[in-house]
């Protein structure tokens, strides 16, 4: 199974900041990741897939890069509605497989 | 509108049986293939089966290799997920999950189900 690893874990942040997350894949994955957006007790949220392409309606302040093993999540400047729990996943081979999420919290 | 909604969740006892129900609405079931991820209690996500839009291919995580069962009505415009030999690390929120696009096999998640819980304990 391909691994996904997040980092960081978790991090304080204030409204305005430019926030970056990283996901690293075990293997090469070529552009098949997507990133979502969790808010406590509600169900994920696709933001960015294809890597870099955003989901209609969300936010242009989100944005995704990379390809092969290791891709970002940044978000430009964070507004109150964006403290979540941020969760890569690949979508290159089965298993499908996440990445163990990054919480985003407030400073 | 867009919706998929689970029903079937609730508490088990180790060893036993549950399954899960999937109900689309707003779009065509049979366009897509469809999955179940699962959520334990205050965990990440977990994939864990897919089916294609005809049933013909269907995929598993390897914990719930000939345990669980994913199906689909296309007819009902509904998914299943049996759960069988259920056991306490299956305790979790299961969702339903549509992908993007129709006849696409390799693809993101963009429609979820609000989840139900199943939760195996004695």
């Amino acid at each position: 199974a391909i691994r996904m690893t997040q980092s960081p874990s978790s991090f304080s942040a204030s409204t305005g900041d430019r926030v970056t997350i990283t996901c690293r894949a075990s293997q090469g994955i070529s552009s098949y990741l997507a990133w979502y957006q969790q808010r406590p007790g509600k169900a994920p949220k696709l933001l960015i897939y294809a890597a870099s392409t955003l989901q209609s309606g969300v936010p242009s302040r989100f944005s995704g890069s990379g390809s092969g093993t290791d891709f970002t999540l940044t978000i430009s400047c964070l507004q109150s509605e964006d403290f979540a729990t941020y969760y890569c996943q690949q979508y290159y081979s089965y298993p499908r497989t996440f990445g163990q999420g990054t919480k985003v919290e407030i400073k | 509108e867009v919706q998929l909604v689970e029903s079937g969740g609730g508490l088990v006892q180790p060893g036993g049986s549950l399954r899960l129900s999937c109900a689309a609405s707003g779009f065509t079931l049979s366009s897509y293939w469809m999955s179940w991820v699962r959520q334990a209690p205050g965990k990440g996500l977990e994939w864990v089966a897919n089916i294609k839009q005809d049933g013909s291919e269907k995929y598993y995580v390897d914990s719930v290799k000939g345990r669980f069962t994913i199906s689909r009505d296309n007819a009902k415009n509904s998914l299943y997920l049996q759960m069988n030999s259920l056991r306490a690390e299956d305790t979790a929120v299961y969702y339903c999950a549509r992908p993007r696009a129709i006849d696409i096999t390799l693809d993101a998640f963009d429609i979820w189900g609000q989840g139900t819980m199943v939760t195996v304990s004695s």
